[in-house]
């Protein structure tokens, strides 16, 4: 089955830094990918939708310059936290979509915890 | 309101118990319909999509009411590794984006 590789899966980062989260497709072209962030008790939600080759698609009130999201090919997909501060701090899935075969892959989440 | 409301829970059963959860929605455009389980601090898993007609896999049965926008799950016989937090997530029509309910707790007790 598809699956989708997430790293790393935990991270502690001091306030001020930046933090690199990857999602890969392991067995199949990912053309959509989406990052989700999830706050204790609260439910997933969509950060942005990335689409290989092109500008990813920001939901309202995310902003696009704190959370660069880089899909530079079919199988990778990166979220980069720049400037972390500890309201950051949460945890962090990817998703993705097979070409031709509808069905979405979540990677193991990233829990990122900014002191 | 939100797009995908489900019952706040959280549920506490025994064993071999049957329990239900319930989720509406509220985008009539919304094309497909699934329940998700997540374990804690775990991602998101597909359960089981949801079909108008009703669908059952097992021990688990979903139903799907377009007309109330409303989405069930059943499960039977309840055993202790059904403890997880159950999701109810929708498709948002015309596009790709799924859109997740918050969850409901559900613990099963010996």
């Amino acid at each position: 089955g598809a699956v989708v590789s997430q790293h790393p899966s935990r991270v502690i980062c001091k306030s001020g830094t930046s933090v690199k989260i990857e999602c890969r497709s392991l067995d199949f072209q990912a053309t959509t990918m989406f990052w989700y962030r999830q706050f204790p008790k609260q439910s997933l939600m969509l950060m942005a939708t990335s689409n290989e080759g092109s500008k990813a698609t920001y939901e309202q009130g995310v902003e696009k310059d704190k959370f660069l999201i880089n899909h530079a090919s079919l199988t990778l997909s990166t979220l980069t936290v720049t400037s972390a501060h500890p309201e950051d701090s949460s945890f962090y899935i990817c998703s993705a979509t097979e070409l031709l075969n509808y069905g979405y892959t979540f990677g193991s989440g990233t829990r990122l915890t900014v002191v | 309101r939100k797009e995908v409301e489900q019952d706040p829970g959280p549920f506490n059963v025994p064993e071999g118990a049957t329990v239900a959860f319930n989720c509406t929605y509220s985008n009539s455009a919304s094309q497909s319909f699934f329940w998700y389980r997540q374990d804690c601090r775990k991602e998101p898993k597909l359960l089981m999509s949801v079909y108008s007609s009703g669908n059952e896999d097992g021990r688990f049965t979903a139903q799907l009411n377009r007309a109330s926008q409303y989405i069930s799950l059943l499960i039977r016989d309840s055993k202790l590794s059904d403890s997880a937090t159950y999701l109810c997530v929708v498709l948002q029509g015309g596009s790709e984006k799924l859109v997740f309910g918050k969850g409901t707790k559900l613990t099963v007790n010996p």
